[in-house]
């Protein structure tokens, strides 16, 4: 089935470390973007990417970074200098459709001891 | 500036009963996007309907409906005979254009818990 895997589903780190989320897709499609979600709050973009080898920051991109060196992947790393960095991340790709869809994965639960 | 609001942080109904989620934006764009998508406790999010802003047809998809008035600037989404299998986050989210649904703003999203 066609679809956004992310990985792990859960992961605990401690302080100072960089942890990186994997997102795969097979849908072939070009955009793809990360956001953060926290309890009680909508969904905040990380970054994107509309092409390989290229991307953009989004509004609250201080303390991640990201690559876009294969169509299907599109890894997010937080790094040591994000402040706050548990949270949910959920990794999406756009349909090139005119209706704009957005396919999500089913997250990844960071978790900073 | 754009904004969602989504008022109703949580709603908790019985089986079968109706349900309407609201959905207020605030855009200076006079052509838009509006969008509803369903969190189940999976984790992703589901695409469940999008509307442009110069068709304020309403739309119905067996038990979901959706009432777009533009002149309350409102996008509200009405679940009837509700279901346990209902029980998600809702969020509504709104754009400019498109091509960029991905960088759209998000409302905090409507918890409804629907009980046997």
């Amino acid at each position: 089935d066609g679809g956004i895997t992310q990985s792990p589903k859960y992961l605990f780190r401690k302080e100072g470390q960089n942890v990186t989320l994997s997102c795969e897709q097979n849908l072939n499609h070009d955009a793809m973007y990360w956001y953060r979600q926290d309890p009680g709050q909508g969904l905040r973009l990380i970054y994107y990417s509309q092409i390989v080898n290229d991307f953009q920051k989004g509004d609250i991109a201080e303390g991640y970074s990201v690559s876009r060196e294969k169509k299907e992947s599109f890894p997010l790393t937080v790094t040591s200098a994000q402040k706050n960095p548990t949270a949910f991340y959920l990794c999406a790709s756009r349909s090139p459709q005119t209706t704009g869809e957005l396919f999500f994965g089913e997250g990844s639960r960071l978790t900073v001891l | 500036a754009q904004k969602v609001t989504q008022a109703q942080t949580e709603i908790s109904v019985v089986e079968k009963e109706d349900v309407t989620l609201d959905c207020v934006y605030e855009t200076r764009d006079t052509t838009y996007y509006l969008f509803w998508y369903k969190q189940p406790p999976s984790g992703e999010l589901v695409f469940l309907i999008r509307r442009n802003s110069f068709d304020e047809q309403n739309e119905i998809s067996g038990r979901y409906s959706w009432n777009f008035q533009k002149s309350t600037s409102s996008f509200n989404f009405t679940i009837t005979a509700s279901q346990v299998v209902d029980s998600a986050v809702y969020f509504c989210a709104l754009t400019r254009d498109v091509t960029n649904a991905g960088k759209s703003t998000f409302g905090d999203g409507t918890t409804l818990t629907v009980k046997p």
